[in-house]
């Protein structure tokens, strides 16, 4: 199946200071990527869908100069929490889609701790 | 907008049965996706099965098998000879067949606990 990383798995950050997760689809060109928040024990939150080459929709509520997500090329897509908070800390997952697919494929996740 | 309920937050089963995890969607679309992913501990979700809504016969993989009832809009996963390894939060989610739409809704998950 297709492969999709995420970088870091882990970071830990001081309050006010920013932080930038990157999603790669290794094997497949994803004209689509989707970024979700995961508090423990619950469902995926979808955050933002992201096309290459334009701007990403967010959902409602989510704050889209907190959480820039810029998708420059076909394999890759970054989340950068700007001026995090302890309440930022959560485990977030991309996730990417070809355009003639119909399955999303996800990365392994990245938890952050903000302290 | 479409809805996905998982019923049971939680579910047991004794290795080597069999169990059934529910779930149920709302749509007013004829032609979508249904999928159940599994996240283990590690947290990875992995794609377990997917069914397209325009076909009748139910998906199976290998111990994975879903009963599809699209009248009743009822997608549930049947995993039989359960092993350890199974032991995982489920999650059923739903795509609209329409391109323009990408993004899936996920149910809330069913923590199976399987019993040595």
């Amino acid at each position: 199946g297709a492969v999709v990383s995420q970088h870091p798995s882990r970071v830990i950050c001081k309050s006010g200071t920013s932080v930038k997760i990157e999603c790669r689809s290794l094997d497949f060109q994803a004209t689509t990527m989707f970024w979700y928040r995961q508090f423990p024990k619950q469902s995926l939150m979808l955050m933002a869908t992201s096309n290459e080459g334009s701007k990403a929709t967010y959902e409602q509520g989510v704050e889209k100069d907190k959480f820039l997500i810029n998708h420059a090329s076909l394999t890759l897509s970054t989340l950068t929490v700007t001026s995090a908070h302890p309440e930022d800390s959560s485990f977030y997952i991309c996730s990417a889609r070809t355009e003639a697919g119909d399955t999303q494929y996800f990365g392994p996740g990245t938890r952050l701790t903000v302290l | 907008a479409q809805t996905v309920t998982q019923s049971q937050p939680e579910m047991s089963v004794q290795e080597a049965e069999t169990v059934t995890l529910s779930c149920t969607y709302d749509t007013s679309e004829s032609d979508y996706y249904l999928f159940w992913y599994k996240q283990p501990p590690s947290r990875q979700m992995i794609l377990v099965i997917r069914q397209e809504a325009y076909k009748q016969q139910n998906a199976t993989e290998n111990r994975f098998s879903v009963n599809f009832q699209k009248a009743a809009k009822s997608f549930s996963l049947k995993i039989s000879d359960s092993q350890l390894g199974d032991a995982a939060m489920y999650f059923c989610a739903y795509r609209s067949a329409i391109r323009t739409i990408g993004k899936s809704t996920f149910g809330d998950g069913t923590t199976l606990t399987v019993k040595p």
